[in-house]
């Protein structure tokens, strides 16, 4: 069974930082690109950035070009999210997800992250 | 990158069908068959219902249904359930700098 588990959410400052996981389980981890998905209170969903099954191709929304940082440990079949420089508007659930449009659509019970002074 | 269009909100009764649609452009919807859709539940993780616009995967119910016709997608529910009352996404595939799209979402209500 697919199991996806993130962790790492929490309250943090404007212009602070935070580094999400999500702990994979039930597939071959390393085969896959890995997203991540947020979704503001009460709002839609927004993919947020994607990486390929070696690690070595990435890409971002523009919204956190630049600030995001998504990354992959395959020995730890693990999958990262940094965040630098945060901001009101990046509060949200963070979702973890084998893929966005594909049949493979596992997705994690999803982290909070609160970005407030 | 905008958003896809869907209506905020559709309802139905018990036993009705009721259709969903997700209009975008020919940079996204109308220019691939790589459009998905998912429920969500109050405080739930979103659950795939129908892949590369018809498909469903395992498990799903054959009352779940899509299709698309030039840039707009669009998922049945025949046969509405109580356990239907959900959010809904669609979600696609796009030729801009980012290669995905969510819709707006849609709330279904069965009366």
């Amino acid at each position: 069974e697919v199991q996806l588990v993130e962790s790492g959410g929490g309250l943090v400052q404007p212009g602070g930082s935070l580094r999400l996981s999500c702990a994979a389980s039930g597939f071959t981890f390393s085969s896959y690109w890995m997203h991540w998905v947020r979704q503001a209170p009460g709002k839609g969903l927004e993919w947020v950035s994607r990486i390929n099954g070696d690690g070595s191709s990435t890409t971002y929304a523009d919204s956190v070009k630049g600030r995001f940082t998504i990354s992959r440990d395959n020995a730890k079949n693990t999958l990262y999210l940094q965040m630098n420089s945060l901001r009101a508007e990046d509060t949200a659930v963070y979702y973890c997800a084998t893929s966005i449009v594909g049949a493979d659509g596992h997705w994690g019970q999803g982290t909070l992250v609160t970005v407030s002074s | 990158q905008s958003a896809l269009t869907q209506p905020a909100s559709v309802s139905g009764s018990p036993g009705q069908s009721i259709t969903i649609s997700c209009t975008g452009t020919s940079s996204d919807v109308g220019g691939y068959n790589y459009v998905s859709w998912y429920q969500q539940h109050p405080d739930k993780a979103p659950k795939l219902m129908i892949y590369d616009v018809s498909n469903r995967p395992s498990g799903v119910s054959n009352r779940f249904s899509g299709s698309k016709s030039g840039n707009t997608a669009s998922l049945t529910i025949s046969g509405l359930q109580a356990e239907d009352e959900a959010d809904y996404y669609c979600s696609s595939y796009t030729s801009s700098s980012t290669p995905y799209v969510f819709g707006t979402g849609t709330k279904v209500t069965v009366l």
